[in-house]
Formats: structure tokens, C-alpha cells, sequence
């Protein structure tokens, strides 16, 4: 495998389950990020890891929760999501400052695209 | 809160035609990227502007970024309907730390055969 994977693609889940997505990264990076894309918006930044420490989170609710439990991996787990929920979640990885000659070009995986009923 | 609009939204052009999209914030950035994004994909990087006033070329694509740093273009020559796709600007601000970018909503380009 190389670059950035996600699974699953595709996720159908009611307002009660429990879910996780997930993310891997094959090249080296030690930053990574999970976006949300909804229709008619622009991408959303929710969480930032950093060398496996969680750096920013854009006023997430609470029912994401991620983990990064090393620079290689990183999940984002579901509860009680609401339909409004629904969109492309995109994860994504970087080489992270001071690296000042590297801006932040960040490498995407293809997305879980979620449905809450 | 930085925002970056991108114009047009929709572009809907037959092939061969030449197009320029936009990219524009009231803030000045330390770089900014373009990425094309295809139905049911991630985005992919094109390039990463550093400079005021660079010029760069990707084959048929031309980036340019502002003398200030706060807006950019994107011209496409003798468009192709491998074009076609969502294209997005994403600025990184002066201090941004191991930040994520800040992204405008993008230009969804068609280009029809």
C-alpha cells in the first residue's frame, strides 16, 4: 500500500450505532488531519495531530472523538451522530514544522463518504 | 476567521477553450496550494506557491501567485475533459504551526468534448 488509506469508503449508520473510521500512511509523515467536506462548503479542518499529540480541534462536538495512537495511524470514532452529520470525511497527512522549507502539503486519502440515517 | 473565496463556483466550458479561476483572501499568506479533487477521490496537490508574483507551470496549467500574497490564479490552456474536477485553493497563514490549511469552496470546472 502506498500513501494515504481509508476505510471503510462507504458507512450507513443510525443515530445510535458507534462507528470508526480509519486512516493509515505510508509515507513518512508525522502530521495528520481529519477534514469534513459537506456539499456547498468549504473543507472543514477538525482535528490536527503532531508527532501523535492532538494540536488543534476546530470546536468539534463530542461525538467525534479521535485517536492517533502513532504517526501512522489515526481514527476518528462516531456515536449519536446526527443527520447533518452526513459528508466526505477526508484524512490527511503531512510532514510537520519546523521543517520550515516544507509547507504543509498535505497528502489525502480517498474519504469515507457517511450517511446518517 | 480567514477566508478564502474562490470564483467562479461553476465553470462549465467546451474543450479547447482557455479558463482562469481565482483564488482571493484580505489576508496575506506564507503559501498557498492548489488541489484538484475528482468525484469520490481525496483532493491531490498541484503545486504550492511560496513567492509574491511567482509563475508556475504545470503543463497546460499556469499558477500565479499575488505580488501581496493574498491572491492567486489558476489558467488552464486548451482545456481538456481530463480537466474536469473541483479545484481548490488552500492558504497556509504567517505563525501557522502544524496547522491545517484553510481551504476556499473550490471552482467545480466541466469541460465538455
Amino acid at each position: 500500500e502506498t500513501g494515504v488509506t481509508q476505510t471503510p469508503r462507504h458507512l450507513v449508520m443510525g443515530m445510535t450505532n458507534k462507528k470508526s473510521l480509519k486512516c493509515e500512511q505510508h509515507l513518512g509523515h508525522n502530521a495528520m488531519y481529519w477534514y469534513k467536506q459537506s456539499a456547498k462548503k468549504p473543507l472543514e479542518l477538525m482535528f490536527v495531530y503532531s508527532l501523535e499529540e492532538r494540536v488543534e480541534n476546530n470546536s468539534v462536538p463530542s461525538r467525534f472523538s479521535p485517536e492517533c495512537p502513532n504517526s501512522s495511524h489515526l481514527f476518528l470514532h462516531l456515536h449519536t451522530l446526527q443527520p447533518e452529520d452526513s459528508a466526505l470525511y477526508l484524512c490527511a497527512s503531512s510532514h510537520s514544522p519546523p521543517e520550515v522549507e516544507i509547507y504543509n502539503e498535505q497528502f489525502f486519502g480517498p474519504g469515507t463518504r457517511l450517511t446518517v440515517l | 476567521t480567514q477566508l478564502l473565496e474562490q470564483s467562479p463556483q461553476f465553470l462549465s466550458i467546451q474543450e479547447g477553450e482557455n479558463l482562469t479561476v481565482y483564488c482571493n483572501s484580505s489576508s496575506v499568506f506564507s503559501s498557498l496550494q492548489w488541489y484538484r479533487q475528482e468525484p469520490g477521490e481525496g483532493p491531490v496537490l498541484l503545486v504550492t506557491v511560496v513567492t509574491g508574483g511567482e509563475v508556475k507551470k504545470l503543463k497546460r496549467l499556469t499558477f500565479q501567485f499575488g505580488d501581496a500574497r493574498k491572491d492567486s490564479s489558476l489558467h488552464i490552456t486548451a482545456a481538456q475533459p481530463g480537466d474536469t474536477g473541483l479545484y481548490l485553493c488552500a492558504g497556509m497563514y504567517s505563525g501557522g504551526g502544524a496547522d491545517g490549511l484553510t481551504f476556499g469552496k473550490g471552482t467545480h470546472l466541466i469541460i465538455q468534448p
